[in-house]
């Protein structure tokens, strides 16, 4: 059974495109994340989200919104798609006062041309 | 804001030999956990092991263990008999424990186990 589930896996499109990526987790966690891993394989927070709470990351530009239609799911949108938005996503998801481990899905690979 | 460091870039080691990954982080709060994440060509990331800053016993899962210096804010992982399979990028993350449970990454350390 898989527990953090992403589609797609690899994403390529053109520059100025609006796309999305859907996450989906089964292990009844309550909150959920997204991270970008850059080129040079650093990994950097985007978004926090509980059913109470959304934190953002303030580095994270505004063409990137999350959006949960429940606990199980936080889809990202991406507007405006631009060349430097190339980089694997992740979603992950924990659950508060269970030892904090984040379980992470398998990552979209996203190609702006 | 909470920074974590890993200076080593690469690292190699024998099968069968010992490793260590170093890792320093700064930060001035007291309640937080630190975890080290294996990132294999796959690209999954994967929980190695996982140490709370309240707790003075040194974390081990198998073949790895950490040493966690609180004062010094380091949290070093030792990998033992080191096997093809750890072949991999970690990467040594830091949350505190409030709203948000957000992890920053170090920059990673990409591990080489020859045969």
């Amino acid at each position: 059974d898989t527990a953090v589930s992403q589609t797609p896996k690899y994403l390529v499109t053109q520059m100025g495109n609006d796309k999305s990526i859907k996450c989906e987790q089964n292990l009844g966690h309550d909150t959920m994340y997204w991270y970008k891993q850059d080129s040079k394989k650093f990994l950097k927070i985007m978004f926090s989200y509980n059913n109470k709470e959304l934190i953002i990351n303030e580095t994270v530009p505004n063409r990137f919104s999350p959006k949960s239609p429940d606990k199980a799911h936080l889809n990202l949108h991406i507007n405006s798609l631009e060349l430097g938005d190339s980089a694997v996503y992740f979603c992950a998801s924990s659950s508060l006062g269970y030892g904090y481990e984040q379980f992470f899905g398998p990552g979209t690979r996203l190609t702006v041309l | 804001a909470q920074t974590v460091t890993q200076s080593q870039p690469e690292m190699s080691v024998q099968e069968a030999e010992t490793v260590t990954l170093s890792c320093t982080y700064d930060t001035s709060e007291n309640n937080y956990y630190l975890f080290w994440y294996k990132q294999p060509p796959s690209r999954q990331m994967i929980l190695v092991i996982r140490q709370e800053a309240y707790k003075q016993q040194n974390a081990t899962e198998n073949r790895f263990s950490v040493n966690f210096q609180k004062a010094a804010k380091s949290f070093s992982l030792k990998i033992s008999d080191s096997q093809l399979g750890d072949t991999a990028m970690y990467f040594c993350a830091f949350t505190l424990l409030n709203a948000g449970n957000m992890l920053t990454f170090g920059g990673g350390t990409r591990l080489m186990v020859k045969p």
